[in-house]
């Protein structure tokens, strides 16, 4: 597609149920981040997948989250167990890396809200 | 020590102005430097990439960086309100590692 798309835009939810935020890179980006960003903070790195490589999980905050990406294209973020705390934006972002010159377009979001 | 810092502002320039904004960094093997631009409620978008010491210069926009002193900063010329905006400093250690962003500075520009 044009850019990185995202859904849903907004998901308001009970705390304790799972929620999965879609992310569709930009055709032909070979790596796909994760990153949040609460009220008023910067973006915090979740996750990232490079090509075929195995990902980059580092940024996950706890085992309630997970993600994965089928077919080097569509990714999913799975938060299970939803908490208050989870609230924040989920930015997907995705870019085509040429060595370390790879510049990340990124999605408009989802915005979670866990009642 | 954070990995990328920045003055979270805000930073108030008239119009017309230069604004300037710093962004300092600890890891030395840091390779390659991003400034995004926020609007509020909006994603963040790419403004300026630099990966060599000294000056890139594009139309009122000119990144500076120096790796011996861990900084890079992103001067804004002729400063227009419609530049008010969340300006996040990002870099990337190696080709192979996610961007790791600033919190941001927050910049308005007063009419």
């Amino acid at each position: 597609g044009a850019g990185v798309s995202q859904s849903p835009s907004n998901k308001v939810t009970e705390k304790g149920k799972d929620v999965e935020l879609r992310c569709d890179p930009i055709s032909g980006h070979t790596a796909l981040y994760w990153y949040r960003q609460s009220l008023g903070q910067g973006l915090e790195f979740l996750i990232y997948f490079q090509g075929n490589s195995a990902p980059d999980k580092s940024g996950l905050p706890s085992d309630r989250f997970s993600a994965e990406r089928t077919g080097g294209s569509v990714s999913t973020l799975t938060i299970q167990r939803t908490q208050q705390e989870d609230s924040a934006v989920y930015l997907c972002a995705s870019s085509l890396m040429r060595g370390n010159t790879g510049e990340l377009f990124f999605g408009e979001g989802s915005r979670l809200t866990v009642l | 020590q954070k990995e990328v810092e920045q003055n979270s502002g805000p930073l108030s320039v008239p119009e017309g102005a230069i604004a300037s904004l710093n962004c300092t960094y600890s890891d030395r093997v840091s390779q390659s430097f991003f400034w995004y631009r926020q609007y509020s409620g909006k994603s963040p978008e790419l403004i300026m990439s630099i990966y060599s010491n000294g000056d890139k210069e594009d139309g009122r926009f000119t990144a500076q960086l120096n790796k011996a002193s861990q900084y890079v900063s992103l001067l804004i010329r002729d400063s227009q309100p419609s530049d008010s905006a969340t300006y996040l400093c990002a870099l990337r250690n190696s080709g192979n590692t996610p961007l790791v962003f600033g919190k941001g500075t927050r910049l308005s520009v007063i009419a």
